[in-house]
């Protein structure tokens, strides 16, 4: 049973380039999502999908973000033109909406993709 | 709305037990959660409490909610120098997204 897994896991860009993330939820999962961790606070939720549908985004998803998960199975974080703000931990978990061993909607993480933005 | 906080830093001595405390405003959550992360990690489900739970215990962890108070707690008994992490608590007021606290700073000395 493999987990949740990002690529890449670190990212150096230049302010102002555009950065791509993906995520790979485990297989069973029908749910993902996407929040942002910067350094000494928890993580902040930024969007999720049940299946392809991206079903809430948060206030913190600024028009230069968006996020695809057109299979319903992997999915992208893109950010357009980044700000040295946008430097920060981008973690992805997945979740199944039914119970099984945990309860429903229980979120397993990835390992991250932690961006510097210069 | 939606707060959770967490004392920032807990420092125990290998073989004592430790409790990491944590504040939630919205009671409409069904689990509260804890996750641990070590440096440079990501974040690692350690266990969860059901609203209408007291206590639950899995192993060395025992999760006290007192849900009147909107307190969680979670006590690590017999604590090794392995737990030294960040531990989160986190809330669900409706499904989907995790609320979550500021974290926890475990330091655990030999």
């Amino acid at each position: 049973d493999t987990g949740v897994s990002q690529d890449p896991r670190h990212k150096i860009t230049k302010r102002g380039q555009n950065v791509t993330f993906r995520c790979d939820p485990i297989s069973e999962h029908n749910r993902l999502y996407w929040y942002r961790q910067t350094l000494g606070q928890g993580p902040e939720f930024l969007t999720y999908f049940q299946n392809e549908a991206q079903l809430e985004k948060s206030r913190l998803l600024s028009d230069r973000f968006s996020a695809e998960r057109p299979k319903g199975s992997f999915s992208t974080l893109e950010i357009q033109r980044t700000e040295q703000g946008d430097s920060a931990m981008y973690l992805c978990a997945s979740s199944w909406e039914r119970s099984g061993r945990a309860p429903p909607d229980t979120q397993y993480f990835g390992p991250g993709t932690r961006l510097t933005v210069l | 709305g939606e707060d959770v906080e967490q004392s920032l830093f807990l420092s125990v001595r290998e073989g004592d037990s430790s409790v990491i405390n944590c504040t939630y405003t919205d009671s409409s959550s069904t689990y509260l959660y804890w996750y641990k992360q070590e440096p440079g990690a990501g974040l690692q489900l350690l266990t969860y409490i059901f609203s209408n739970m007291d206590m639950k215990q899995d192993q060395r962890l025992t999760v006290l909610l007192n849900k009147k108070d909107k307190h969680l707690s979670l006590r690590i008994a017999d604590t090794q120098t392995g737990d030294s992490a960040i531990y989160f608590c986190a809330e669900s007021p409706r499904g989907g997204k995790l609320i979550f606290g500021q974290g926890t700073e475990l330091s655990v000395k030999p």
